[in-house]
């Protein structure tokens, strides 16, 4: 069965490291996206791309990047990770065409991190 | 900023009654909206999508959209203790860019009460 998944499902990390999180498809999605969900905020959008070698930046893109080199993969990168982003990390994807109504999205099971 | 407003709740209804659960969004482009549920410590799945106006039954649930009013609301029906869970209200909307986001309310916490 197609599916989303998240590595690692927890990580505890120090401020200042970088930090990867995994996001892997087996959907075929072209829609990927990136959300962080904090008490009082709801989720999130921090990244997304429409296709491979395409991203973007969401609301809450600051310290985070992504890179999309095939269909099936968006790491997430916390290029020097602060206290701020301590969160529960979902990665999404959903079908559709670059640019056009992103549809129903699916979301992986989530990655705890915390930023000590 | 453009935002999807939902009652954080918690709304606590009787097993068997009908759970209402409210959403208001503020951009007039928005053309889809999806309702989403999350159980503790999971993550969001999506339980219904409503694209007109009108209601749209699946089962126990109804979506209901007002355009005119910028209204959605999600109807559960003959409540059941499983069906306690964050409900999350989400609209799609064009981007800066050009491009389709969803944007999230904060959720309504459902608790079902035996």
């Amino acid at each position: 069965d197609a599916e989303i998944t998240q590595s690692p499902r927890h990580k505890i990390t120090e401020t200042g490291r970088q930090v990867t999180l995994a996001c892997h498809q087996t959907w075929n999605h072209n829609n990927m996206f990136w959300y962080r969900q904090d008490l009082g905020h709801g989720l999130r959008l921090i990244h997304y791309s429409y296709g491979v070698q395409d991203t973007n930046k969401g609301e809450v893109s600051d310290g985070y990047s992504v890179s999309r080199s095939n269909t099936e993969d968006l790491p997430l990168t916390l290029e020097s990770a602060a206290s701020s982003q301590t969160s529960v990390y979902f990665c999404a994807s959903s079908d559709g065409l670059f640019g056009s109504a992103t549809s129903e999205q699916f979301f992986g099971p989530g990655t705890r991190l915390t930023v000590l | 900023q453009k935002e999807v407003e939902q009652n954080s709740g918690p709304l606590s209804v009787p097993e068997g009654a009908i759970a209402s659960l409210n959403c208001t969004y503020s951009d007039r482009g928005s053309q889809s909206f999806f309702w989403y549920r999350q159980y503790s410590g999971k993550s969001p799945e999506l339980i219904m999508s409503i694209y007109s106006n009108g209601d749209k039954e699946d089962g126990r649930f109804t979506a209901q959209l007002n355009k005119a009013s910028q209204y959605v609301s999600l109807l559960i029906r003959d409540s059941q203790p499983s069906d306690s869970a964050t409900y999350l209200c989400a609209d799609e909307r064009v981007s800066g860019a050009g491009s389709y986001q969803l944007t999230f309310g904060k959720g309504t916490k459902l608790s079902v009460i035996p």
